[in-house]
């Protein structure tokens, strides 16, 4: 069965450095979603993409966030300037283009930790 | 925006017991109710899901119900057993084929089988 994947799967990083976390969404997918979850705590939106652009975005997702697909496959999220509270674990999602098909499939998630 | 609350945040049971939990929504145009089971350290598993135009749904042990009127979903698990240990999260949105619709999730239940 086509899974969602994710690299690294821990990250370590020092305070204002920049990380890029990648996904492999499920190949036929058309939709795709970064979320977080900070530890003990519920999954939380950040960012959904379509048709390459940006959907819709959370109040987290500010200016030091970006997301690109920069081909076929993979699909980044870039935090430009890390802080300490950006640590977390970061979930890629996809869900496919069939008409009534509103899964969404999580991939194995990147530990993020700011130091 | 959407608000989804979750109740219990921690339940405990015998196995062969069954386990309810509940989730609350505030959007009406909300209409796909996933449920998602995430055991530690790992990615969250769609289990079951529901669309607002039914109002139960069954799986084996697993059923959800939901009353739109009251913007209010329940999962229910018969036959509890340790492997269903793990923590449990609702979710709400508002799907619709060609929009990348966001999750919005519950606090979490963290449901313990005991022997």
């Amino acid at each position: 069965e086509p899974e969602v994947t994710q690299t690294p799967s821990h990250q370590v990083t020092q305070m204002g450095q920049e990380v890029i976390l990648r996904c492999v969404p499920i190949s036929n997918h058309l939709y795709f979603y970064w979320y977080r979850q900070i530890l003990g705590q519920k999954v939380e939106f950040l960012v959904s993409f379509y048709n390459n652009e940006i959907s819709e975005k959370s109040e987290i997702f500010d200016d030091q966030f970006s997301v690109e697909r920069p081909d076929g496959s993979n699909f980044t999220l870039k935090i430009r300037s890390t802080k300490l509270e950006d640590s977390a674990m970061y979930f890629c999602a996809s869900r496919g283009g069939e008409t009534l098909l509103y899964e969404q499939y999580f991939g194995p998630g990147t530990r993020l930790t700011v130091t | 925006g959407e608000n989804v609350e979750q109740h219990p945040s921690t339940l405990s049971v015998q196995e062969g017991d069954s386990a309810v939990i509940k989730c609350t929504y505030s959007d009406s145009a909300s209409n796909y109710f996933p449920w998602y089971k995430q055991e530690l350290g790992k990615r969250p598993q769609l289990i079951i899901d529901i669309r607002s135009n039914v109002g139960e749904k069954k799986d084996q042990r697993i059923a959800v119900t939901l009353n739109k009127t009251a913007k209010h979903f329940s999962l229910h698990i018969t036959e509890t057993q340790p492997e269903d240990s793990a923590v449990y999260f609702c979710a709400a949105s508002k799907a619709d084929t060609g929009t990348a619709s966001k999750l919005t999730f519950g606090t979490g239940t963290r449901l313990q089988v005991t022997l």
